[in-house]
């Protein structure tokens, strides 16, 4: 089992939909959260960084981190045909540890 | 600033070619990451840097990967002999010393070894 877990999707939405993604993970001692976006044939770009437990949000992005369900998502709003990428989870044990990557989820907002 | 640079964007090789790939990080960012992206497995971290000195090389899947950084400013990841099932694309990232969790990545090397 991967320490990691992410649906590869994938996940097709009209646009203008609420796209939402989860990860989920084993490692308890994960405390930093992050959504990399890579688009196709492009290095992965960081969208969003959590720490612990809690929600943030950024414009039309929300993330969640519910570390008691080793559970995390990410969720777009008002989806745009550009979010249409793939959506990388990413978390470490402490700051300036490693990154361990989901497997990621492709996205895909039709006009 | 132009980013992390990577080169060559494509390279494809026979089964046993000795296989450079390099990176330029950001200017000013102290560590710095070297990935492998496959369908199958996803983003893999194959070793990490500080200072130029390696801290982390657990990911390195064999013998035949080496990787070097000489200077802040440049590091080379080396496949020899190169396989099949070393065809991916290869990433580096940097971060700068407080962020490390924020790593900013090239644009890969796609690497077909036939």
């Amino acid at each position: 089992q991967k320490e990691v877990e992410q649906d590869p999707g994938p996940l097709s939405v009209p646009e203008g939909a609420i796209v939402s993604l989860n990860c989920t993970y084993s490692n308890s001692a994960f405390q930093y959260f992050m959504w990399y976006r890579q688009y196709s044939r492009k290095g992965p770009e960081l969208l969003m960084y959590t720490y612990s437990s809690g929600n943030k949000e950024d414009g039309r992005f929300t993330a969640q981190v519910d570390k008691s369900s080793k559970y995390i998502s990410l969720f777009i709003r008002d989806s745009q045909p550009s979010d249409s990428a793939t959506y990388l989870c990413a978390m470490s044990e402490a700051a300036g540890n490693k990154l361990t990557f989901g497997g990621g989820t492709r996205v895909l907002v039709k006009p | 600033d132009a980013g992390v640079i990577q080169s060559p964007r494509h390279e494809v090789t026979e089964m046993g070619q000795e296989v450079t790939l390099r990176c330029k990080p950001i200017s000013g960012h102290d560590y710095l990451f070297w990935y492998r992206q496959t369908m199958m497995r996803g983003l893999e971290l194959l070793i990490y840097f500080n200072n130029n000195v390696p801290i982390d090389d657990s990911g390195m899947p064999e013998d035949r990967f080496s990787a070097k950084m000489p200077n802040a400013s440049f590091s080379t990841l080396k496949i020899q002999p190169s396989e099949p099932r070393d065809s991916a694309v290869y990433f580096c990232a940097s971060s700068q010393r407080i962020h490390q969790d924020t790593q900013y990545f090239g644009p890969g090397t796609r690497l077909t070894v036939l």
